[in-house]
């Protein structure tokens, strides 16, 4: 069974300050995407990494695929209330025979950014 | 707005009841996928379709629950003879090819009293 760990489940911050989310796996996956979800709505795709060792960056967030493709770290520079939300880490598993690659969601971290 | 759409946005249904719900895809998707969500967790896989084959159905996926996608475009979910358990986010998401980027409507939520 593929699992994907995130940490830490819960982060509560002020303004202007950085944080880092991780996510943790034994299994290699083909890319790892990460979303965020706001209370009641779907998550929202934020971007996918495919190679390992990738950075991309998206305004003040930085997303890291590690070198092995089982693990990704997301960097959050002087968040801001904006920024409050579910942060979830969804790995694509490498294709079987079936010819699918499944979606593989971590449980997700809950950031509150308070002003 | 050319997202993926869900509805109804809420369902309360009383335990033992049927319900339905539907997807609507992004329509240039040829695969379109179920998640349940719970309180603290994320989206878990339940079934997927390839146009209008069933490619794929997670355990999670009881003999209670059955999915169609007819022609390939909109998919319908429906939990026969509802539990308390089966209360949840019921998500849609859909994708073109092996791209693999998802892109999720914005959910159903189911609650069984």
């Amino acid at each position: 069974t593929q699992l994907l760990e995130q940490s830490p489940q819960f982060l509560s911050i002020q303004e202007g300050e950085n944080l880092t989310v991780y996510c943790n796996s034994s299994s290699v996956f083909s890319s790892l995407q990460w979303y965020r979800q706001e209370p009641g709505e779907g998550p929202v795709l934020l971007v996918t990494v495919v190679t390992g060792g990738e950075v991309k960056k998206l305004k003040r967030l930085t997303f890291q695929f590690g070198d092995a493709r089982k693990d990704s770290s997301l960097h959050i520079t002087a968040a801001q209330p904006g920024d409050t939300g579910l942060y979830l880490c969804a790995g694509l598993t490498l294709l079987f025979s079936g010819g699918y690659n499944k979606l593989i969601f971590g449980a997700g971290t809950r950031l509150a950014v308070h002003p | 707005d050319t997202g993926v759409s869900q509805n109804p946005r809420h369902k309360i249904t009383k335990r033992g009841q049927n319900v339905t719900f539907r997807c609507d895809p992004i329509s240039e998707h040829n695969r379109l996928y179920w998640y349940r969500q719970t309180l603290g967790q994320g989206p878990e896989f339940l079934t997927y379709f390839q146009n209008e084959a069933q490619l794929e159905k997670s355990r999670l996926l009881s003999d209670r629950f059955s999915a169609e996608r007819p022609k390939g475009s909109f998919s319908t979910l429906e939990i026969q003879r509802t539990e308390q358990g089966d209360s949840a986010m019921y998500l849609c998401a859909s994708s073109f090819e092996r791209i693999g980027e998802q892109y999720f409507g914005p959910g159903t939520r189911l609650t069984v009293t």
